[in-house]
């Protein structure tokens, strides 16, 4: 299994500050063939189903703000929200889609400064 | 507007099967582009992925549950089903459907809101 490891556990920044969440998986999850990291974020907030916000490692999902964006390749990743708003306060998970079984990290908790 | 949606007994006694409906509205689940999954999440805890099966029926399940999953499709009410047999009280959770739009292998992009299946006697 393909194990996906979020760092920090949790983080407090201060409201328009930026905020950075760590994953990193335990095998590469970049295709060569098509050169895709296949790997994608998500944002949970309480009572609610996780939403997915990046996928392939960079791609935004419809709709999704811009101050969300994804980075990394191979094993390590990273979520940025530039200009932390109040709505953005949740769990971030990251999830591998190389292999099976499909693994999720254990989450990151944003929240206000 | 696809929507997923799970439904199914909320408390299930230890032992017994569990068995959770997804029902597809907006789309036909019989669409070659996607694939449709369960994943769960423990009171507190992170998120677990269970199974995920094609129109056809070809499934893919967790190796951590394979002997007690079963996921199947029933194109006809557009809805695809789960069952875990032999439950524990490390089964209770609360379960989701999900849509998978890349073939095989894939993320979520469409979740359910998620039904609470409770393990006790």
């Amino acid at each position: 299994d393909i194990v996906m490891t979020q760092s920090p556990d949790s983080l407090a920044v201060s409201l328009g500050e930026r905020a950075t969440i760590n994953c990193k998986s335990s095998q590469s999850v970049l295709y060569i063939s098509n050169n895709k990291n296949y790997l994608a974020w998500y944002q949970q907030k309480p009572g609610q189903p996780p939403k997915l916000l990046i996928y392939w490692a960079s791609t935004r999902e419809s709709g999704v703000p811009d101050r969300f964006s994804g980075g990394g390749s191979g094993t390590d990743f990273t979520l940025t929200i530039n200009g932390l708003q109040a709505e953005d306060v949740a769990v971030y998970y990251c999830q591998q889609y190389y292999s099976t079984p499909l693994t999720f990290g254990g989450g990151t908790k944003v929240e206000i400064k | 507007q696809l929507q997923v949606q799970e439904s199914g007994p909320g408390l299930v006694k230890p032992s017994e099967t569990l068995s959770l409906t997804c029902i597809v509205s907006g789309d036909s689940i019989s669409s070659s582009d996607y694939y449709w999954g369960w994943i769960r999440q423990p009171p507190g805890k992170g998120l677990e992925w269970i199974g995920t099966i094609y129109y056809s029926g070809t499934t893919f399940y967790n190796p951590s549950l394979k002997s007690r999953v079963t996921i199947s499709v029933d194109t006809s009410k557009n809805q695809f089903s789960l069952r875990l047999s032999s439950v524990t009280a490390a089964d209770t959770a609360l379960y989701y459907c999900a849509r998978l739009p890349h073939r095989g292998y894939s993320f979520m992009d469409v979740w359910g809101k998620g039904t609470t299946v409770t393990v006790s006697s």
